[in-house]
């Protein structure tokens, strides 16, 4: 079955540091991959998607990721972390035998530390 | 530009009454899903919607109950809540098919806390 794992629940870093919030996915097909950002008290915001064109994807507020097939990952990053990228990261990726739904990760939560 | 709302916000309970959390959407959007959220678990997709009067099962849609009468509407309905149904729902919706050549997003509301006591 597909899933996808993120590993660390918690990551801290210091302002101006890089973000790396890591992803992996389990799929006999490539799928789509999505990064979704979740502030204090509210819904999910979309921050980017992969759907198999460029493997190098930008986001909005200064993210990335890059998909690579070989190790089936999916890894988030930020050159340099603000105090307002606080929040909770979900990594998503789509069901190849059920095209209209999403699986979720159980999500990582950032810290940003000054 | 509404977007998605849900209703009620904030939500306590007792176990075994009957809730139900309400969704609308302002775009017509075709999709739409119910998921919960919870510690541990990220989220889980409780029920999605195609279109109108098409509904379909997530990955935990046991206690629950779902409608599509009108596309802008995808109500979620806890038959007789329990203290395992406390959590945080959002709904959502996407234009089409999210895996389409588009890869169309999908849109959250800001979520329903629910309390079951």
């Amino acid at each position: 079955a597909q899933s996808v794992t993120q590993l660390g629940s918690h990551v801290s870093v210091s302002e101006g540091a890089l973000v790396l919030l890591r992803c992996n996915y389990s799929s006999s097909v490539p799928p789509y991959l999505f990064w979704y950002v979740q502030y204090p008290n509210q819904g999910l915001q979309l921050l980017l998607k992969y759907t198999s064109a460029a493997t190098l994807v930008k986001g909005i507020n200064g993210f990335e990721a890059e998909f690579k097939k070989s190790e089936t990952s999916f890894h988030l990053t930020k050159p340099s972390a603000h105090m307002s990228d606080a929040a909770e990261y979900f990594c998503a990726v789509s069901d190849p035998y059920n095209t209209d739904k999403l699986i979720f990760g159980t999500g990582t939560r950032l810290q940003v530390f000054p | 530009d509404a977007g998605i709302t849900q209703s009620p916000r904030y939500k306590i309970t007792e176990t075994g009454r009957q809730v139900t959390l309400m969704c609308h959407q302002t775009w017509s959007h075709s999709y739409m899903f119910w998921y919960r959220q919870d510690l541990g678990h990220g989220l889980r997709l409780i029920y999605y919607s195609a279109a109108a009067d098409i509904t379909d099962k997530g990955e935990v849609p046991d206690g629950y109950v779902v409608s599509r009468s009108k596309t802008e509407n995808f109500p979620l309905t806890l038959e007789s809540a329990t203290r395992s149904q406390t959590s945080v729902y959002f709904c959502a919706s996407s234009e089409s098919l999210l895996t389409g050549s588009s890869g169309n997003t999908i849109y959250f509301g800001e979520g329903s806390w629910l309390t079951v006591v």
